[in-house]
């Protein structure tokens, strides 16, 4: 039972580039999420979803697109990455909802040169 | 913006002793959560405290909610060196009831 797995566990890309970051769940999670962690604040909803088939728009969703490929799957994708971008992204799932406790995946670390 | 702010910004302690960090909030809440993060690594859900309960006990850690006052107290007592981290709270004041989170505490446990 691994939890929430994210790859790659980091990555450097250039301006413009893109990128997809996986995240899987083996505890048939109905919602999952994704959150950006900046120095010095706490994380920032970018997207979720509630259940399979459905995503909706967090806090910071601007440069960033999600796809929910079945329950266990969610990924998120930088079209075209921005400096502003650099960060740490979790991944998360909880068996219910948003207010139900959440699982963290162990993160990506992304620099956007 | 950030629903829960938690005070102190960080906190450094001798093991054994006590560590207490407040969480203050906003808006109402349904449940107020707080959550561990060692460096390098993703959360870890420590308790969850619904806003119809005043306090809650896990091991070493005490929880208390004081809705009244919108604010939250984490204790943790007996305090080790492996209880160095970053400490946050969650409110499920966001919208859609999402969670929101805090900037966080940083505890060291110096040994």
């Amino acid at each position: 039972n691994a939890g929430v797995t994210q790859t790659p566990k980091f990555q450097v890309l250039k301006t413009g580039q893109s990128m997809t970051l996986q995240c899987a769940q083996d505890m048939n999670h109905n919602s999952m999420y994704w959150y950006r962690q900046d120095p010095g604040m706490g994380l920032r909803l970018i997207y979720y979803s509630a259940s399979e088939g459905t995503t909706d728009k967090g806090e910071v969703p601007n440069g960033y697109n999600v796809s929910r490929l079945n329950k266990r799957e969610f990924s998120l994708r930088l079209e075209s990455a921005a400096p502003s971008q650099t960060s740490v992204y979790f991944c998360a799932s909880s068996e219910y909802g948003s207010r139900d406790t959440q699982y963290f995946g162990p993160g990506t670390r992304l620099t956007v040169l | 913006s950030q629903q829960g702010e938690e005070d102190p910004q960080a906190l450094s302690i001798q093991e054994g002793e006590n560590a207490t960090m407040n969480c203050s909030y906003k808006t109402s809440i349904n449940n107020l959560q707080w959550y561990r993060q060692n460096s390098g690594r993703g959360l870890v859900h420590l308790i969850l405290i619904r806003s119809n309960e005043r306090e809650k006990h896990s091991g070493r850690l005490r929880v208390t909610l004081d809705t009244s006052k919108k604010s939250s107290s984490l204790l943790i007592t007996a305090s080790r060196a492996a209880d160095t981290a970053s400490y946050f709270c969650a409110t499920d004041a966001g919208r859609g009831n999402k969670l929101v989170f805090g900037a966080g505490t940083i505890l060291r446990v110096k040994s």
